[in-house]
């Protein structure tokens, strides 16, 4: 969806670097997520934002922060990369749902990460 | 703990056929289920969503069945077409998702052959 980008597309980075993988979205939407998936392991909740100033951990936030540096963008990085953080990473985005109405969410294209 | 049990991982069906994709779950606050179809290279997308109050919902080819008793929905494609070829993953949410917190299968992926 090209209303959600995610830069890179593919990195290939060395065990131990600090690197960080950006999203932005033209989608105006309040909530963003990011999610790690795994062959075999589905989609799995890394860390998830509700506004600006919100930010809360996922199932699996050990050895990833995240920063919300405005609506449209929410970056992951990973402070010290280890071969087991080599994944396949998505943003997502939503938006907040009306009375009744549930949450459809909208993902980007996503990053792939190999950590030799 | 995985909250949603997802069979089969993976699904051979000639073109034409039935394609089956079944999904548990255990959390009872669980009160809205969405299936994403995720192509190879692009992220997922919603397929289909379905609340408890309904037992079935079905849009073209694509129906989801939803057993509150039984805790299980499944996802049935009819004529399935070559294009249908993907992976799918269902989910679940309390709230109607509305919390962030919606938890996904492990996925299925789907080959529907010529």
């Amino acid at each position: 969806d090209a209303d959600v980008t995610q830069t890179p597309r593919n990195r290939i980075t060395k065990t131990g670097k600090r690197i960080m993988l950006e999203c932005s979205q033209t989608k105006g939407h309040d909530r963003m997520y990011w999610y790690r998936q795994d062959p075999g392991l589905g989609l799995r909740l890394i860390y998830y934002s509700f506004d600006v100033k919100d930010i809360n951990k996922g199932e699996i936030s050990d050895g990833y922060s995240v920063s919300r540096q405005a609506q449209a963008k929410f970056s992951l990085s990973l402070e010290s990369a280890i071969p087991n953080q080599t994944a396949l990473y998505f943003c997502a985005t939503s938006d907040i749902p009306g009375t009744g109405g549930w949450e459809t969410q909208y993902f980007g294209p996503g990053t792939r990460l190999l950590v030799l | 703990q995985q909250q949603v049990k997802q069979s089969p991982q993976s699904l051979i069906v000639q073109k034409g056929g039935i394609s089956i994709i079944n999904c548990a779950y255990e959390n009872t606050a669980f009160d809205y289920f969405p299936w994403y179809q995720q192509f190879p290279g692009k992220g997922p997308a919603l397929l289909i969503a379905i609340r408890p109050d309904v037992s079935e919902k079905k849009e073209g080819r694509f129906t989801i069945s939803f057993n509150k008793s039984a805790k299980q929905f499944s996802l049935h494609i009819m004529d399935s077409q070559p294009g249908d070829s993907a992976t799918y993953f269902c989910a679940a949410s309390p709230y109607g998702g509305s919390q962030g917190n919606l938890i996904f299968g492990k996925g299925t992926k789907l080959s529907v052959k010529p």
